[in-house]
């Protein structure tokens, strides 16, 4: 158990519709990280939020957004959705509270989206 | 940008013997982070093993250990006295040190099949 928290674990949706996810980091890491794993493919980057802030971008789509809430838990919204964005969702988080940058990143069991 | 790349979609290995796991990556930083993250069936990251690019010194984690190139940019995992337990999809990934923006690159990972 990595302390990093994602809800739900499956999320069933049709083309069209809107879902949010959440991520809940470890207690006092302040950066979260969102990731997407299509079938058999490795992580792709998406996003970065450090305390509150958005700190990196990756390929995320614009239909895509996230937020990361003072309390530092993190949701991923996804819009529009399509048959493409059926995958895996992990959120991850570091403790980056220092300037040493050797902090790996502690990954949830990841939400499994399926999109019909 | 940084690419990973790892080579071989699928692996197999006897149960006891050694195999190694193949990965290059394209960077023109000098300073950065490897790590190899195991997923198993679960779904579930586990980290395995890191390498800082800065030490010369090979990385070992009990029966894991990597073999790092700088100059060829490459990071090969290798797995002595392979268990059962150790088939899984291996994930190469690659991290810029840079303070408070460090998302992970993935390679598109390696399938170990453990044979009894």
């Amino acid at each position: 158990d990595s302390g990093v928290t994602q809800t739900p674990k499956h999320l069933i949706t049709a083309t069209g519709q809107r879902v949010t996810l959440r991520c809940s980091p470890r207690s006092g890491d302040l950066s979260v990280y969102w990731y997407q794993q299509s079938l058999d493919q490795g992580l792709q980057f998406l996003i970065q939020y450090y305390n509150g802030e958005e700190r990196a971008k990756g390929n995320i789509l614009e239909r895509f957004s996230a937020q990361q809430f003072p309390d530092l838990h993190s949701e991923l919204n996804l819009s529009s959705l399509e048959l493409g964005d059926s995958a895996l969702y992990f959120c991850a988080s570091s403790p980056a509270r220092t300037r040493n940058p050797l902090h790996e990143q502690f990954f949830g069991p990841g939400t499994r989206l399926t999109v019909l | 940008a940084q690419t990973v790349t790892q080579s071989q979609p699928e692996m197999s290995v006897q149960e006891a013997e050694t195999v190694t796991l193949s990965c290059t990556y394209d960077t023109s930083e000098s300073d950065y982070y490897l790590f190899w993250y195991k997923q198993p069936p679960s779904r579930q990251m586990i980290l395995v093993i890191r390498q800082e690019a800065y030490k010369q010194q090979n990385a070992t984690e009990n029966r894991f250990s990597v073999n790092f190139q700088k100059a060829a940019k490459s990071f090969s995992l290798k797995i002595s006295d392979s268990q059962l337990g150790d088939a899984a999809m291996y994930f190469c990934a690659y991290r810029r040190a840079v303070y408070n923006n460090n998302d992970m690159r993935f390679g598109a990972g390696t399938r170990l099949t453990v044979k009894p």
